[in-house]
């Protein structure tokens, strides 16, 4: 069966203080791996696409890696409004439109 | 550009009753998808839509019909609302299938059965 798992369920860190969040996942003929972030009351916001083990993206203090089990996103030097629920997504080759999220991890960054 | 607009953003339903959520994008996407997000679950996937005048099941189809008669639009109706349909209410769309560039979602729709 399909699954993602995102570790841990929240986490608090200072202004500055460098951190990574983890999700893996099983999945049968990995298509992609998604990471979203979502601010209360809002919907989510794409952010990156991995494809394949060996993959990374970045995008100002966030970067995406890959591995064939599991993905992290490194949070490099985070500030307040980086503060969101970040979920991470796989798609399988068993159904094309048919994502799997996990349940997210709640980042709270103090100043 | 709007994105993915939803309405209404609140509702109160009482149990048996009905309603449809509007869904409306402006990016002219071919996909689009309807998902529910309850509290210590993923985003569930409960419709979704190839094109225009195309729907398909997902994984939580039950008591939810769905329509795209205009390509911008996609409508999600509850015919007989249910207190286990409370939940957070996403539209999403996308040029293709698991893309490059992912999903668009809408900002939801709180929805509470009573």
């Amino acid at each position: 069966e399909d699954q993602v798992t995102q570790s841990p369920e929240a986490l608090r860190l200072q202004e500055g203080e460098s951190s990574s969040l983890n999700c893996s996942y099983t999945v049968s003929g990995l298509r992609g791996l998604f990471w979203y972030r979502q601010d209360p009351g809002k919907g989510p916001e794409f952010l990156f696409t991995l494809y394949s083990a060996g993959e990374e993206k970045e995008k100002e203090r966030l970067k995406a890696t890959l591995t064939k089990k599991e993905s992290f996103l490194h949070i490099t030097a985070p500030k307040p409004e980086d503060s969101a629920t970040y979920l991470c997504a796989v798609q399988g080759g068993s159904g094309t439109y048919k994502y799997i999220f996990g349940t997210g991890t709640r980042l709270k960054v103090l100043a | 550009n709007a994105g993915v607009t939803q309405t209404p953003k609140f509702r109160v339903l009482k149990t048996g009753q009905s309603m449809t959520l509007l869904c409306a994008q402006d990016m002219n996407h071919e996909y689009m998808y309807w998902y529910r997000q309850d509290p210590g679950m993923g985003l569930r996937l409960i419709h979704y839509s190839v094109g225009e005048g195309t729907t398909a099941k997902g994984e939580v189809p039950d008591g939810y019909n769905v329509s795209r008669l205009k390509k911008q639009n996609f409508l999600l109706g509850l015919e007989s609302a249910a207190p286990s349909q409370t939940s957070v209410y996403f539209c999403a769309s996308s040029f293709s299938p698991g893309t490059l560039y992912g999903y668009t979602f809408g900002s939801g729709t709180r929805l509470t059965v009573v």
